[in-house]
């Protein structure tokens, strides 16, 4: 199994609709959970990070764990054709290692 | 933009050569990680420096080595190229003493024929 799963999409939604963007990890001893956003050619970007079971919101983000389940997800409310990318989900570890998924492609179609 | 400068930001080597990549860290940052990024696939780590120690190490051969200096820029170095070298190389810089949000410089693309 590998230690941080995602599906690799491409994910389509329409312009205005949420994005929900999903993660499952095997570490149950992983703290730290972050959302990168990387464009085409480019490298991530930290959007979202959070260390505590529930919802973090920042703008027209929101960022969901839940240990016990061990998923953490991504929503993102009124997609726009801007959040087109792809979206790496992240996990801490020791000696602030971060271990990456393969990450989820995104598609917003105006 | 993070702050986190890399060089260069192409190269192509040949098979068996040796590489040196730069990155400068954000301001305010001591630690340094370094990633390889092959294409379709998230950023894999390397190894991480704090205090110019390497302070935790990925699956890599020792080929791959690095250094960190006292203004806390790092070079990745990497001996005796392969083609499967060939990748997106990305550097983060974070602060040690506070939670481990990382931030990545732009990249350096590495091209082995």
């Amino acid at each position: 199994q590998k230690e941080v799963e995602q599906n690799s999409g491409p994910l389509s939604v329409p312009e205005g609709a949420i994005a929900s963007l999903n993660c499952t990890y095997s570490d149950r001893g992983s703290q730290s959970f972050f959302w990168y956003r990387q464009y085409s050619g480019k490298s991530p970007e930290l959007i979202m990070f959070i260390y505590s079971n529930g919802d973090k919101e920042d703008g027209r983000f929101t960022a969901q764990l839940n240990k016990a389940s061990q998923y953490v997800s991504l929503l993102i409310r009124d997609s726009q054709p801007s959040d087109s990318a792809t979206y790496l989900c992240a996990l801490g570890g020791g000696y602030q290692k971060v271990t990456f998924g393969t990450g989820t492609k995104l598609q917003v179609i105006p | 933009e993070t702050g986190v400068t890399q060089s260069p930001t192409h190269l192509i080597k040949t098979r068996g050569q040796q590489v040196t990549l730069r990155c400068s860290s954000q301001s305010g940052h001591n630690t340094v990680s370094w990633y390889q990024q092959a294409l379709g696939q998230g950023p894999q780590f390397i190894f991480q420096y704090y205090r110019e120690e390497e302070n935790g190490r990925g699956n890599f051969p020792p080929r791959f080595s690095g250094l960190q200096f006292p203004n806390y820029s790092s070079e990745l170095n990497v001996n005796a190229l392969e083609l499967d070298d060939s990748a997106l190389y990305l550097c983060a810089s974070s602060f040690s003493g506070g939670v481990y949000e990382q931030y990545f410089g732009p990249g350096t693309r590495l091209t082995v024929t």
